[in-house]
């Protein structure tokens, strides 16, 4: 257990509402990441963040932003969800070159 | 051509088989290979984390990689009911002067009492 909490676990939301998810880490990790996770496409890099207020882009990182104001929180920010966003969005941290995953926040948008 | 390449599966095999799961990846780049289980509707969890060509072992689980080949794979041993879950592979590279992971789509695992 790599001290790692989401919030919410579940959410179902409408099209065009603002979402936020949460990621919080216990243990000071200076990396962060958000993946989403979807049948078909496996894991795949949103942003991930270096240290405070250091953040960059990965793979599919349109729709999405980021921000991190403290060293423990990480937040994904879906401006207007779509339903293309509906999918399982799991929170990882970095210790050397190993990478430890929260439990997930499932996110349906109707 | 994708960078990991992982045959989804499924995979159903009796109790105390031995199961092999395989990666091939294209990218030289690559220099860490790790493997991760992921049971349902849970995160993934850190199996196996090997940085060299040649085997690993930890207890009923040997990871391999074949940097020549481009080739990894994860054997298990006496497999058990327990261990069905699906399994990622991983790879990291560096980008942007950060350490990325490419994924694998996952192998679904089932062990059949």
């Amino acid at each position: 257990d790599a001290g790692i909490t989401q919030s919410p676990r579940h959410k179902v939301t409408e099209t065009g509402t603002p979402v936020t998810l949460r990621c919080h880490q216990t243990e000071n990790h200076r990396y962060m990441y958000w993946y989403r996770q979807d049948p078909g496409h496996g894991l795949r890099l949103i942003h991930y963040s270096y240290g405070v207020k250091d953040t960059d882009k990965g793979e599919v990182s349109d729709g999405y932003s980021v921000s991190r104001s403290k060293t423990e929180d990480f937040l994904l920010t879906l401006e207007s969800a779509t339903s293309s966003q509906t999918s399982v969005y799991f929170c990882a941290i970095s210790t050397d070159r190993e990478q430890y995953f929260g439990p997930g926040t499932r996110l349906t948008v109707t | 051509q994708k960078e990991v390449e992982q045959d989804p599966g499924p995979l159903s095999v009796p109790e105390g088989a031995i199961v092999s799961l395989n990666c091939t990846y294209s990218n030289s780049a690559f220099q860490y290979f790790m493997w991760y289980r992921q049971y349902s509707r849970k995160g993934p969890e850190l199996l196996m984390y090997t940085y060299s060509s040649g085997n690993k072992e930890d207890g009923r689980f040997t990871a391999q990689v074949d940097k020549s080949s481009k080739y990894i794979s994860l054997f298990i041993r006496d497999s058990q009911p327990s261990d069905s879950a699906t399994y990622l592979c991983a790879m990291s590279k560096v980008q942007g002067g950060s350490e990325k992971l490419v994924f694998g789509k996952g192998t679904k695992l089932t062990v059949n009492p």
